[in-house]
């Protein structure tokens, strides 16, 4: 089936490092899977970060990039600079859907830290 | 503009007691509905979806239901619950027509 893998938290950096939060996927039900970025940050529910329909395309937001790789079947998240308000849990997924209605497989969520 | 909200935002309950969670959507007409849930150190997985006022689609059997008596309102229930149902509920809606989600603040429940 289906299936996200992503980095296994916590990731701990210091404000103004860089960030790569790894994350490749699994798709054997469709061939091009829209990709998602979600994030939840602390007390909230979840958000709806970036999203890439489009193989080879690069979604971003609030400094955060990811880019859908199709021949390393990958979707990492990058910022260049992170901020303490940056702290939250961070779930890649991706879109199974089945006529009019569909499903999103989750990885297991990377817990960010960031440092002051 | 369309809003979410669920309630309780937060539950502790017995094991073998009944529960109730619950949805609302405004602003959006025939969404698609879903629950998802989340136990400790699990992913997201999808519970329920529904397409349409009074059909439930089941994905995940874990001794819990879900309803929908309005085109705007989702139920997640069980008459008793199990130690393994603790874990945050996320309610969600689509658009019939593509897959953007969006999700409500979630309910955390701790059994006891």
């Amino acid at each position: 089936g289906d299936s996200v893998t992503q980095t296994e938290g916590p990731v701990t950096v210091s404000e103004s490092e860089s960030l790569i939060i790894n994350c490749t996927y699994s798709a054997t039900s469709i061939a091009y899977p829209n990709l998602f970025w979600y994030v939840r940050y602390p007390g909230e529910g979840l958000q709806l970060l970036l999203k890439v329909i489009t193989a080879g395309q690069k979604g971003s937001s609030r400094g955060f990039e990811a880019t859908y790789n199709k021949e390393t079947t990958s979707f990492h998240l990058q910022k260049a600079s992170v901020q303490e308000s940056d702290s939250a849990v961070y779930y890649c997924a991706l879109a199974q859907i089945t006529g009019n209605t569909g499903k999103l497989i989750f990885g297991l969520g990377t817990t960010l830290q960031v440092q002051p | 503009a369309q809003t979410i909200h669920q309630w309780p935002v937060a539950e502790i309950k017995a094991v073998g007691s009944p529960l109730s969670l619950g949805c609302t959507i405004k602003g959006k007409s025939s969404p698609n509905l879903y629950w998802y849930w989340q136990a400790t150190g699990g992913t997201l997985q999808q519970l329920f979806y529904s397409i349409t006022v009074g059909q439930v689609e089941s994905v995940v059997q874990l001794n819990l239901s879900a309803s929908r008596p309005k085109d705007d309102q989702f139920i997640l229930s069980t008459e008793k619950l199990l130690l393994s149902h603790s874990g945050f509920y996320l309610c969600a809606w689509s658009r019939q027509e593509n897959s953007d989600y969006t999700f409500g603040s979630g309910t955390r429940l701790l059994v006891i």
